[in-house]
């Protein structure tokens, strides 16, 4: 079974902190997404990292960053935590096209209240 | 307007009735349809997966495709209490590696 971690479920910060969200996956897949989901707006992608080191912008990708050193891993990054980034973030990993695959895996969230 | 267009409810309906979810979209390069379902305070959790046009069938779960009319829909057959949760479709084309998602039916099934 693929199974895909985040390091918490839940997470109150303060405005202005920096935030770091991380995602393990353990089933070797090449690519890695980064989601926030909101109520009335469904999924958003912020990032997504089809390779080590290589990542491409989402649809709502401000005030956001990622970083992608091992292939298993894919963190997200709050540079200054703003209320508005209060959320459910949901990481993904999927085997990828190039192996025929377009189902996506997903974590079990990480329900993140800024103050 | 949206690429993908899910009624949001939320869908209340008595356990043993069969329950229909639908989605519509406008892309017509979509080819690959997928259901996730996601329970409450969880993440979504792959049901169903379609290529192009027709039906696939698991168990009480039935996927169905028109790529004629951009339609798409869930079938669940003598539902229970345990299907309550958010349906989300989503869908890609050949090569593309991101999913476009609806924005999730909130069902409840009522014992």
């Amino acid at each position: 079974d693929v199974k895909v971690t985040q390091s918490s479920r839940y997470l109150v910060k303060r405005t202005g902190e920096k935030v770091f969200l991380e995602c393990v996956q353990d089933m070797d897949h090449e690519n890695m997404f980064w989601y926030r989901q909101d109520p009335g707006l469904g999924l958003r992608l912020i990032y997504f990292s089809y390779d080590v080191k290589m990542k491409e912008k989402g649809d709502i990708p401000e005030g956001y960053s990622v970083s992608r050193e091992k292939k298993e891993r894919f963190s997200l990054i709050l540079e200054s935590a703003s209320t508005n980034q209060t959320s459910m973030y949901l990481c993904a990993s999927s085997p990828g096209t190039v192996r025929g695959s377009y189902e996506q895996y997903f974590g079990p969230g990480t329900r993140l209240t800024v103050t | 307007q949206k690429e993908v267009e899910q009624d949001p409810g939320p869908l209340s309906v008595p356990e043993g009735a069969i329950v229909s979810l639908n989605c519509t979209y406008s892309n017509s390069a979509f080819q690959y349809f997928m259901w996730y379902r996601q329970y409450s305070r969880k993440g979504p959790e792959l049901l169903m997966y379609t290529y192009s046009s027709g039906n696939k069938e698991d168990g009480r779960f039935t996927a169905q495709v028109d790529k004629s009319s951009k339609y798409i829909s869930l079938f669940i057959r003598d539902s229970q209490p345990s299907d309550s949760a958010t349906y989300l479709c989503a869908m890609s084309w050949l090569g593309n590696e991101k999913l476009t998602f609806g924005t999730g039916t909130r069902l409840t099934i009522i014992p």
